[in-house]
């Protein structure tokens, strides 16, 4: 079965780092992208990111660019998503996603189930 | 980027037949055979139901159907069944080597 489990809940102050995990399982994990989506409360989801863990090549959507850093461990199967200075701004749901077989036009297939991410003072 | 336009809310009765529309422009869906649908119960991670515009994943049932025509893609469900009451977000890769995703539609089965 192709898994992807993401790390637990987080609850930070403004100002602080942060890196969340999602690690696959069940597949070739340096064959697919993998990509990171915000969704704030009560909407939609926003796509952030991707990481080919194969040659670690990333792509950013100008939106997220310079505010996250997206990286790998292939040696673990895991992909991160890291804030260096987390805003109250930041405050979603984030999910990673595995695309389908292929470039990185694909679309997201198999998510993980997601990690809250809270910033408050 | 702007998000996709979806309708807030579509409802229908158990058995009848939905469609969710999904308008861009020429620099996603128009300009695109990347048309992907998600379904997303409360609480839940997005699952996919349509890929490539009209392509099913193996295991969604065949209810599901998408197209698309011009700059708007469209997600119909037929047979409708209490247990498709959910969100449902449209998503185009774009231009910008990006994807953007739609701000979603409730569906409301009556």
């Amino acid at each position: 079965e192709v898994r992807l489990v993401q790390s637990g809940a987080e609850v930070k102050k403004p100002g602080d780092s942060l890196k969340i995990s999602c690690k696959g399982s069940g597949y070739s994990f340096t064959s697919h992208w993998i990509g990171w989506v915000r969704q704030m409360p009560g909407k939609g989801p926003e796509w952030m990111g991707i990481i080919y863990p194969g040659d670690s090549g990333t792509r950013y959507s100008p939106s997220f660019e310079g505010q996250v850093t997206i990286s790998d461990d292939k040696s673990i199967n895991t992909a991160y998503l890291q804030w260096s200075s987390l805003k109250a701004s930041d405050t979603a749901i984030y999910y990673c996603a595995r695309l389908l077989y292929g470039s990185g036009t694909r679309p997201m297939d198999v998510w993980g189930q997601g990690t809250t991410v809270t910033v408050s003072s | 980027q702007s998000a996709l336009t979806q309708p807030a809310s579509v409802s229908g009765s158990p058995g009848q037949s939905i469609t969710i529309s999904c308008t861009g422009t020429s620099s996603d869906v128009g300009g695109y055979e990347y048309v992907s649908w998600y379904q997303q119960h409360p609480g839940k991670a997005p699952q996919l139901m349509i890929y490539d515009v009209s392509n099913r994943p193996s295991g969604v049932s065949d209810r599901f159907s998408g197209s698309k025509s011009g700059n708007t893609a469209s997600l119909a469900i037929s047979g409708l069944q209490a247990e498709d009451e959910a969100d449902y977000y449209c998503g185009s890769y774009t231009s910008t080597t990006t994807w953007v995703f739609g701000g979603g539609t409730k569906v409301t089965v009556l």
